[in-house]
């Protein structure tokens, strides 16, 4: 079956810096989806970012980049710049393209990010 | 274009009532899932509804019930609440469930508290 993993339930940075948030996960298929969701504090939980298995180019959507190892599974985000208005929590998804799966997104515990001003 | 809706946002229940939460999905949106969010578990799939079906269903027991209507707006029921229901759900709609690559719009959840 496949997990995902966040390790870091917790982050904090500095305002302005860098911070990469981890993530990693199992699975036997080839080809599938990985996505990374934002939840603000007490806000509608948005996509930030998502990436296609089989493309070998990590996705950058503006401050926010993935580094994406497929041999070892690993699906990273890094924020650039980071802005008070980064905090939240972040979650790591994976979605399988084989219909045995019904699409189904499996979801990591998440990584509560926090920005010190 | 009006985000995901879902009512009421907050509810008091006590132990062994049931419960019934809508969700309104964007427009257009086919495709509803339910999540269930706690601190403890995170964020649990519970089912997946598209064009009046459930498609997907989580390892959740038989109290949790759903439906979804014409309209794709949808409901989800909880009966016999127990106070480990207290939580967070979500509702999520999708343009189409079977285009993987597709996003979920989040609705602000209903905050459900077992008493």
């Amino acid at each position: 079956a496949q997990t995902v993993t966040q390790s870091q339930p917790e982050m904090s940075v500095q305002e302005a810096e860098t911070v990469t948030l981890s993530c990693t996960y199992d699975t036997s298929e080839s080809d599938y989806y990985l996505f990374w969701y934002k939840q603000p504090p007490s806000r509608q939980m948005i996509l930030v970012i998502r990436q296609e298995a089989y493309k070998q180019q990590n996705a950058t959507e503006n401050r926010f980049s993935v580094n994406f190892q497929k041999a070892a599974k690993s699906f990273s985000l890094k924020i650039s710049d980071s802005q008070l208005g980064d905090a939240a929590m972040y979650f790591c998804a994976y979605r399988a393209l084989s219909s045995d799966s019904n699409y189904q997104l499996i979801w990591g515990a998440g990584t509560k990010l926090i920005i010190k001003p | 274009k009006a985000g995901v809706t879902q009512t009421p946002r907050y509810l008091i229940k006590t132990r062994g009532q049931q419960v019934t939460l809508s969700c309104s999905p964007i427009s257009g949106h086919r495709s509803v899932s339910w999540y269930q969010q706690t601190p403890g578990q995170g964020l649990q799939f519970l089912f997946e509804y598209f064009s009046e079906t459930q498609r997907n269903k989580g390892n959740f027991p038989g109290r949790f019930s759903g439906r979804q209507f014409s309209n794709s707006r949808s409901e989800m029921n909880v009966s016999t609440l127990e106070l480990g229901d207290s939580a967070l759900y979500l509702c999520a709609s999708s343009l189409w469930s079977r285009d993987p690559s597709y996003e979920q719009y989040f609705g602000p959840g209903t905050r459900l508290t077992v008493t």
